[in-house]
């Protein structure tokens, strides 16, 4: 089954840009993933789906700062303009014939 | 707007059962997916298990086969988990999640908090 590995913790400071990566394993490198934010003591929020090709379809009522690109098994999530309601852990989530997977998420703080 | 709702949280002994409930809303559940997934304290997510939209396949995830029965009910649009032989490492805030196709889990609830303790 896929294994999804994140970034270490990131900081970045108020209006920047930050760029969180997320690697699939061997023999996956293909997976189409999907991008979850978790605010503290809230539920996930699904962000969007990202493909190998690059090409992503964001959700509801996410923000144009969110967007998504891929190079070979790495699946990115880029945040522009950073706000402090930003500051959360992400998570991808990736998934084949039986089986999901969730990577182990990465702590974004807004400095 | 879709919602979900999860209820039947709450402190059982270890070996014990819960069975955890999520209404749905706002979508036509009869045709999607489900997925449960959970939360250990200050840990990262876990998926749980999952239920295609008749509710004729289940998957699970191998720390809870055997012991966990995922289902539902499309006339009621009611998900369902039967929790049973728990275990300390059990403890969790679990989330009921719509799945879409090829897209991931695209609406989560709000979770129900089970604590598996003497």
């Amino acid at each position: 089954q896929p294994v999804l590995t994140h970034s270490s913790s990131a900081s970045a400071s108020l209006g920047s840009s930050v760029k969180l990566t997320c690697t699939l394993s061997s023999g996956h490198s293909s997976n189409i993933i999907a991008w979850h934010q978790q605010q503290p003591g809230k539920a996930p929020r699904y962000l969007m789906k990202l493909e190998g090709s690059g090409s992503y379809n964001k959700g509801s009522g996410v923000p144009d700062r969110f967007s998504g690109s891929s190079s070979g098994a790495d699946r990115y999530l880029t945040i522009s303009n950073l706000q402090s309601e930003d500051e959360a852990n992400y998570y991808c989530e990736t998934w084949d014939r039986n089986t999901r997977v969730f990577g182990g998420g990465t702590k974004l703080t807004v400095l | 707007e879709v919602q979900l709702l999860e209820s039947g949280g709450g402190l059982v002994q270890p070996g014990g059962s819960l069975r955890l409930s999520c209404a749905a809303s706002g979508f036509t559940f009869s045709v999607s997916p489900m997925n449960w997934v959970r939360q250990a304290p200050g840990k990262g997510l876990e998926w749980v298990s999952l239920i295609t939209s008749s509710g004729a396949t289940t998957y699970y995830a191998d720390s809870v086969k055997g012991r966990f029965t995922i289902s539902r009910d499309n006339s009621k649009n009611t998900l369902y988990l039967q929790m049973n032989s728990l275990r300390a490492e059990d403890t969790a805030v679990y989330f009921c999640a719509k799945v879409a196709a090829g897209s991931g889990s695209d609406y989560w609830g709000q979770g129900t908090l089970v604590t598996v303790s003497s």
